[in-house]
């Protein structure tokens, strides 16, 4: 089964609610990473946070690692915020990340 | 400019041709991977380079290869294209925990 599964898979929201995005795994995590695709298909990292909390401009993540989930969240939310949010482990020292599928977010004015 | 650089952003080809896509990172960074992007938006572990040395092959058909000239270059051969080898295929590097994208090259195999 796939190892980080996201929910909810899409949501739509108001200009200036609040999101909150769930991501759980199923092993370990040595690292874990959020990013946001834009809907043109470029990755860009958002918050590398394997554990407790970390926050950046409107944007908080908390990370549980015992209990194995990450969330994020997203304040006052704007039109430009629309695109995929996806939230990926690192499970060895490999590095390598493993992805879930992500949330899509429509953000409407 | 410190990033991420991948070269053609998109490519269309027919079964049975040999494709290579280019990589190249600025950012001074160890280790380089492929990953693959999927018509569902799934992204998954091809390879994985540390300083030129292969750590990570995530049992990917044999038709491709991963390419390597120095730790600032990882590109990408495919001998002899698929249908299902249609995809965005995204380069990264990293020098820690942190993985930087590439804006990725969109194969379209007809």
């Amino acid at each position: 089964g796939q190892q980080v599964q996201q929910s909810p898979a899409s949501l739509v929201l108001q200009e200036g609610e609040n999101a909150e995005l769930q991501c759980n795994f199923s092993s370990t995590a040595t690292q874990l990473q959020w990013f946001y695709q834009s809907p043109g298909g470029s990755l860009v990292s958002l918050l590398s946070n394997p554990s407790g909390t970390k926050h950046t401009g409107r944007l908080t993540s908390t990370t549980v690692t015992k209990e194995r989930r990450s969330s994020l969240h997203i304040s006052s939310s704007q039109t430009t915020d629309s695109g995929t949010y996806l939230c990926a482990i690192e499970m060895s020292n490999y590095n390598v990340l493993y992805f879930g599928s992500g949330t899509k977010l429509t953000v409407e004015p | 400019e410190t990033a991420v650089f991948q070269t053609p952003n998109y490519h269309v080809t027919q079964v049975g041709n040999e494709v290579s896509f280019n990589c190249k990172q600025t950012l001074g960074h160890d280790t380089m991977y492929w990953y693959k992007q999927d018509s569902k938006k799934l992204l998954k572990i091809m390879f994985s380079y540390n300083n030129k040395q292969l750590i990570v092959n995530e049992t990917v058909p044999r038709r491709f290869s991963p390419q390597s000239s120095d730790k600032a270059h990882l590109n990408l051969r495919i001998k002899s294209v698929e249908p299902e080898d249609s995809a965005v295929y995204l380069c990264a590097s990293s020098l820690g925990a942190e993985q930087f994208f590439g804006p990725g090259t969109r194969l379209t195999v007809l």
